[in-house]
């Protein structure tokens, strides 16, 4: 079984200052980890993603996320907020072995103040 | 590459009618998930097909059903509409072997 914990429904961060968007996960299997953004009325765009090898991963729009297993956490960060990333995000779950059931977090809405 | 297509992009239906939805993979990709988003939270997993069976589903009961075409294009099939079916429904295509999902824009459904 795997589950998604995003801690903070609603984030607001100054234009310029750094975002930190948090997600823990459960796994019984070695996980594979996504970040998706979503826009108002739109679908899921992915953000970045970790599977295997480097920890430390970067996504597109300056965003970059650190598998810890230790701490089974996959952070999202960005060392300067644009009002362009006012979005909801997304943390997600999976697996390598062919079925790739996907399972989300309930998303942590992001504002940006001018 | 036109990426994952679905249709209607809106759909408005009454309680105890039928919906079908439509979804187009990504070109290359054989996998079709279908999720459903509900208004402030996040996509719950409904079912994945490959190879035209269901070979993944999630706890979503029987009036939800799909199928998936040679040419790997996929429906999802909503019966007995309920108010609580009104959601955002997400297609994504991905290859086997390959974990990363491909979403499509989804469609809206109410149920009035």
């Amino acid at each position: 079984a795997q589950s998604v914990t995003q801690l903070g429904s609603h984030v607001s961060v100054s234009e310029g200052a750094l975002v930190l968007l948090r997600c823990n996960y459960s796994s019984s299997v070695p996980p594979y980890l996504f970040w998706y953004v979503q826009y108002p009325n739109q679908g899921l765009q992915l953000l970045l993603k970790y599977t295997t090898g480097a920890t430390l991963v970067k996504g597109i729009n300056g965003f970059e996320a650190e598998f810890k297993k230790s701490e089974t956490s996959f952070h999202l960060t960005k060392p300067s907020a644009h009002m362009s990333d006012a979005a909801e995000y997304f943390c997600a779950v999976g697996f390598s072995g062919g079925y790739q059931k996907v399972t989300f977090g309930t998303g942590t809405k992001l504002q940006v103040i001018p | 590459d036109a990426g994952v297509t679905q249709s209607p992009t809106h759909l408005i239906k009454t309680r105890g009618q039928q919906v079908t939805l439509r979804c187009s993979p990504k070109s290359g990709h054989d996998t079709v998930s279908w999720y459903q988003q509900a208004l402030g939270q996040g996509p719950q997993f409904i079912f994945q097909y490959y190879e035209e069976e269901e070979r993944q589903r999630g706890n979503f009961p029987d009036r939800f059903s799909g199928h998936q075409f040679p040419n790997y294009s996929s429906e999802l099939n909503v019966n007995a509409l309920l108010l609580g079916d009104s959601a955002l429904y997400l297609c994504a295509s991905s290859s086997t072997g390959y974990n990363e999902q491909f979403f499509g824009p989804g469609t809206r459904l109410t149920v009035l």
